[in-house]
């Protein structure tokens, strides 16, 4: 089983600060998915594919990395990314997700 | 619009069953693989069973292999979640995703809970 270490937990950024969220894996995978999860809410696809921004996602947002180490990277924190950010492999099966890193703002 | 209303959770007692059902709408459900993941309370996302779309291949966590069936009927565009020998570790909201390639979980239902208790 593939596990995904996602970095901080939570964190608090003020608006306009750039906010980076890491997802480590115990094994190399072919590239990381993100979901945000706001509260009281069904997780929505943020990232697929490393990089690519799901349709309606603020191009503030970006994605990157490579093997087992992959990053979430918001150039600009706004109020409106408050939520739990996920990472998710899909490169073997069980697949999993990481725990999640709660992002406020300040 | 793709949708995906799931329905069937309750509160059910240790070791009795239940079946989830996961009604789809907005797309063609015969041509894509489904997916049930779950939410502990306060907890994270968790993966629980995958079928692809003509359920020739059929994935499960080890947390419920043996215990949880996957199934799908593409005429009634349902995904389902057969649950037996429920544990209190099981209580979660449960959720329906589409599974789409590279996009993985594309669209997700509201999810639907499930209570295990005595």
């Amino acid at each position: 089983e593939i596990v995904l270490t996602q970095s901080p937990t939570t964190m608090a950024a003020s608006p306009g600060e750039k906010v980076t969220l890491n997802c480590l894996a115990s094994s190399s995978v072919s590239y990381m998915n993100w979901y945000q999860q706001k509260s009281g809410a069904s997780p929505k696809l943020w990232i697929y594919g490393t990089s690519n921004l799901a349709s309606g996602v603020p191009n503030r947002f970006s994605g990157s990395g490579s093997g087992t180490s992959y990053s979430l990277t918001i150039s600009s924190m706004e109020a409106e990314d408050v939520a739990t950010y996920y990472c998710l492999q899909l490169s073997s099966y069980p697949l999993t997700f990481g725990s999640g890193t709660k992002l406020e703002i300040k | 619009e793709v949708q995906l209303v799931e329905s069937g959770g309750g509160l059910v007692q240790p070791g009795r069953s239940l079946k989830l059902s996961c009604l789809a709408s907005g797309f063609t459900f015969s041509n894509y693989g489904m997916n049930w993941i779950r939410q502990a309370p306060g907890k994270g996302l968790e993966w629980v069973a995958s079928i692809s779309s003509s359920s020739s291949y059929i994935y499960y966590a080890d947390t419920v292999k043996g215990r949880f069936t996957i199934s799908r009927d593409n005429a009634k565009n349902t995904l389902y979640l057969q649950m037996t020998s429920l544990r209190s570790e099981d209580t979660a909201l449960y959720y329906c995703a589409r599974h789409r390639a590279v996009r993985g979980f594309d669209y997700w239902g509201q999810g639907v809970m499930v209570t295990v208790s005595s």
